[in-house]
Order: C-alpha cells, then sequence, then structure tokens
C-alpha cells in the first residue's frame, strides 16, 4: 500500500517554544491530507483538512493560530504547534488521501509531542 | 458528542476462536465505514471497509458486516491470531462520493488474542 511517512516521531519542547511536524507521501500524491490528535484511550479527533496549495479547513475548537498547517506541494504538509503547552502534549497523526478516490486513507507513523 | 462508538474498550480471546468487535453510529448521513488496526506508537493501517449499499464486506480472514436499521456495524475475525492482537478503530464518513471527506473515529478496541 501506499507509504506515508511521519517526522519526528517523538518530540520533546520547553513550553513556549515551536514544533513543526512533517507528514510525507513516499509514493503517491496526496491532494488532500489530514491532522489528527489522539489523547490517551480517546479517538483519533480530526483537526483540521489541508488541500494542497490552499488554507486548511479548521474543525470547530482548534485554533488555527496556534496549529499551523502548510501544505505546499502534493507530497508534503506540515503541522506547527507554535508556543507549546504542556495541554498540547498528545500524539499528532496525518493521513493522506491520493489523487483517485479509494476510500482509504492511508497513516503516517505519528508524533508524540510532549511539552515540558 | 461520540458519532461513533466502540462501547467495548477491550476484548480478549483465544488464538483460533473467533474476535467479534462492534460499533455503533448515530448519525445517519454516514454512509461508508472503515476498520483500522493501530499497534501501539504506530498511526493506523486500514483493514476493511464496507458501503452503506452493502450489508457485508470479506476480506481473508475478516469480514465486515452493516446493519443500517440497527446502525451497527461488527467486524468479525475468524481464526483470531496473537499477530491480531492490536487497538481496532471503526470509522464512518458522510457523502464518500465527494473530493473531500472526514472520517469520525471511534475510541477504539483493544483486542488481545492469547495463545
Amino acid at each position: 500500500g501506499a507509504v506515508v511517512s511521519q517526522h519526528p516521531s517523538r518530540v520533546i519542547c520547553k513550553s513556549g517554544t515551536s514544533v513543526k511536524i512533517e507528514c510525507r507521501s513516499l509514493d503517491f500524491q496526496a491532494t488532500t491530507m489530514f491532522w489528527y490528535r489522539q489523547f490517551p484511550k480517546q479517538s483519533l479527533m480530526l483537526m483540521a483538512t489541508s488541500n494542497e496549495g490552499s488554507k486548511a479547513t479548521y474543525e470547530q475548537g482548534v485554533e488555527k493560530d496556534k496549529f499551523l498547517i502548510n501544505h505546499a506541494s502534493l507530497t508534503l504538509s506540515t503541522l506547527t504547534v507554535t508556543s507549546a503547552h504542556p495541554e498540547d502534549s498528545s500524539f499528532y497523526i496525518c493521513s493522506a488521501r491520493g489523487t483517485s478516490y479509494t476510500g482509504e486513507l492511508f497513516f503516517g507513523e505519528g508524533s508524540r509531542l510532549t511539552v515540558l | 458528542d461520540q458519532q461513533v462508538k466502540q462501547n467495548s474498550p477491550s476484548l480478549s480471546v483465544q488464538e483460533g476462536r473467533i474476535s467479534i468487535l462492534n460499533c455503533d453510529y448515530t448519525n445517519s448521513m454516514f454512509d461508508y465505514f472503515l476498520w483500522y488496526k493501530k499497534y501501539p506508537a504506530e498511526g493506523p493501517t486500514f483493514l476493511i471497509s464496507i458501503s452503506s449499499i452493502k450489508d457485508k464486506n470479506e476480506d481473508g480472514r475478516f469480514t465486515v458486516f452493516l446493519n443500517k436499521s440497527a446502525k451497527h456495524l461488527s467486524l468479525h475475525i475468524v481464526p483470531s491470531q496473537p499477530g491480531d492482537s492490536a487497538v481496532y478503530f471503526c470509522a464512518a464518513s458522510a457523502g464518500s462520493g465527494g473530493s473531500n471527506y472526514k472520517l469520525t473515529f471511534g475510541k477504539g478496541t483493544l483486542l488481545t488474542v492469547n495463545p
């Protein structure tokens, strides 16, 4: 199947700093990418939908100024957590859908963010 | 409001027996359902899906059943293997024929298959 890679897999940062997480589709072009976060024992919660070359669409309750999403190319989307706080500590996962609709998404490995 | 519910947080079965994972949904607009499998510290991987026009889809050891009137679907794994031990997420989408669609996930069920 298609491969989606996330980097870094783990990151620890100090409160107030910004952290960037990359999501790459390695063997296909992803016109649409989705960013999720997951708290322990909770479901994956969609944060935003990003389309290549246009602004991301954020879900209700997600601060767009805090979670900056850039989808500058068909193979790369980035999520930047700005001025991170301990409550931003979570597991962030991206997924990508290719140009031909198949009914399935391909997920990255996830990134564990810990804010001290 | 949890639109996709997996009421069993965990399930334990013996190797070789059947595993049945259940999922209920409340949004009648959902027309496409998917099951994902997730190992610790990894992203979910797609397992099997079903469209609302069907009531059953089978792929090897995995079968998904959909009961639209009850807004219920289930994933059957038979025979269960220790390697099937993982968290299984049920997901649903509405209007999947469009160019964008969003998945709504359940909280997941941890399946443990004992040798």
